[in-house]
């Protein structure tokens, strides 16, 4: 069965970085596009990030554009989401999601996601 | 950038009820190649991750309820609930893959009255 399970989350000082993996299981890895959405507590999802299956082309939503670097390593089924220069905006739950085709589509399965708090 | 507007914020029925989700795009999310609409929606309960109900705005993912149903196209959508169970208690979110940045609607939070 497909498995998503992050990593990396915590309590970091505005300014600072963090780096969040997502161990994949259960499926052809290298066939599905990858995403990153986050959830600030009790608010909405938004969408962060996508990077396609062969790892060649990635998107970006404006609000992390410039800070934020998705990456995967397809022989190990990982994903990654590099954050950098983090603020007090950027406190959420981060989920990583599988596409259901090689860039962006619909997401079908979700990680637990990763608690990420940016306070000093 | 296409914006999901959902409505209304907050559902309250009774069990039984049909509770009925809509979903508007800023823009078409029909891609006329295809006749397809770029629209799923989205089932979060309290303290777990979302769960894909609907794509391609009404075919229902394996496994979920046939109460759940989706229509519309173009720019107007709508998530309906045909007969509201306590289980169904949830957020309920739209999003378009049509074009990135793929974006989320507000959320519909449906209780039971």
């Amino acid at each position: 069965q497909v498995q998503l399970v992050e990593s990396g989350g915590g309590v970091v000082q505005p300014g600072r970085s963090l780096r969040l993996s997502c161990a994949a299981s259960g499926f052809n890895f290298a066939t599905f596009g990858m995403h990153w959405v986050r959830q600030a507590p009790g608010k909405g999802l938004e969408w962060v990030a996508v990077i396609w299956n062969d790892g060649n082309k990635e998107d970006y939503a404006d609000s992390v554009k410039g800070r934020f670097t998705i990456s995967r390593d397809n022989s190990r089924n990982t994903l990654s989401l590099q954050i950098n220069s983090l603020r007090a905006e950027d406190t959420a739950v981060y989920y990583c999601a599988k596409s259901t085709g090689k860039g962006t589509y619909y997401l079908d399965y979700w990680g637990q996601g990763t608690l990420v708090t940016v306070s000093s | 950038d296409i914006v999901m507007t959902q409505s209304p914020d907050f559902l309250a029925l009774s069990l039984g009820e049909r509770a009925t989700i809509k979903c508007k795009s800023s823009q078409s999310v029909l891609y006329n190649s295809n006749n397809k609409n770029y629209l799923a929606w989205y089932q979060q309960k309290p303290g777990q991750p979302p769960k894909l109900l609907i794509y391609w705005a009404s075919i229902r993912e394996s496994g979920v309820p046939d109460r759940f149903s989706g229509s519309g196209s173009g720019t107007d959508f709508t998530l309906t609930i045909s007969s509201l169970q306590a289980e169904d208690v949830a957020v309920y979110y739209c999003q378009q893959y049509y074009i990135t940045p793929l974006a989320f609607g507000q959320g519909t939070r449906v209780e039971i009255k």
